[in-house]
């Protein structure tokens, strides 16, 4: 199964600064998306992306978060002021067609102290 | 209310054992995915379906469209299938597609 690469595995920051977790998906798939699972919880939609654009946001995609996608490789999702509430583990995905569908990158665990 | 209900919730089986998982969803789906997550927290997609039944090695997804409930069996389990099992629905709303996700079931194969 082709891979999602995410960057970096974990982090931990500061309530209030700024995080950028990076992700490489697999090379000419259009659709991406950013989930993220609260320890202990169900993994929950975040964002997804189009042709370079928002294609559909959650509730919990406010104002603070953003996603990119700079230089037509990288998809990246922002945090600007972290909470202590974002600490999860946010996974980036692929939607391909084939047998498995979804690819899954590996994960960021983002810690928020 | 939740949209993807999975049940058992935690599964405790010895070696050899047949195990079964089921997934209830409530809602209109373009298609069910199954997946597998370890505990260092990485997802693996397992099997995507929208109807009948897939095979993969050991594994088994089925999914009854009409009664909106999906299985997935593990035949001979190991040791190493012991997991989160989590039954996802892709829905596709306007164009816009995402997975909604079940709580997941959590396997464990003792020895």
């Amino acid at each position: 199964e082709p891979e999602v690469t995410q960057t970096p595995s974990h982090q931990v920051t500061q309530m209030g600064q700024e995080v950028i977790l990076r992700c490489v998906p697999i090379s000419n798939h259009l659709y991406f998306y950013w989930y993220r699972q609260i320890l202990g919880q169900k993994v929950e939609f975040l964002v997804s992306f189009y042709n370079n654009e928002i294609s559909e946001k959650s509730e919990i995609f406010d104002d603070q978060f953003s996603v990119e996608r700079p230089d037509g490789s990288n998809f990246t999702l922002k945090i600007r002021s972290t909470k202590l509430e974002d600490s999860a583990m946010y996974f980036c995905a692929t939607l391909i067609q084939g047998p498995y569908g979804y690819t899954f990158g590996s994960g960021t665990r983002l810690t928020v102290v | 209310k939740n949209e993807v209900e999975q049940s058992p919730q935690n599964l405790t089986a010895q070696e050899g054992e047949f195990i079964t998982i089921n997934c209830s969803y409530s809602v209109g789906i373009s298609a069910l995915h199954w997946l597998q997550q370890h505990p260092g927290g990485g997802i693996v997609s397992l099997f995507m379906l929208s109807s009948g039944k897939k095979k993969h090695g050991r594994l088994i997804a089925t999914i009854n469209i009409q009664e909106k409930h999906s299985s997935l069996h593990i035949t001979a389990s190991h040791p190493r299938d012991s997991a989160v099992y989590i039954c996802a629905v892709l829905i596709s709303n306007f164009g816009n597609e995402k997975l909604t996700f079940g709580t997941g079931t959590r396997l464990t194969i003792i020895p």
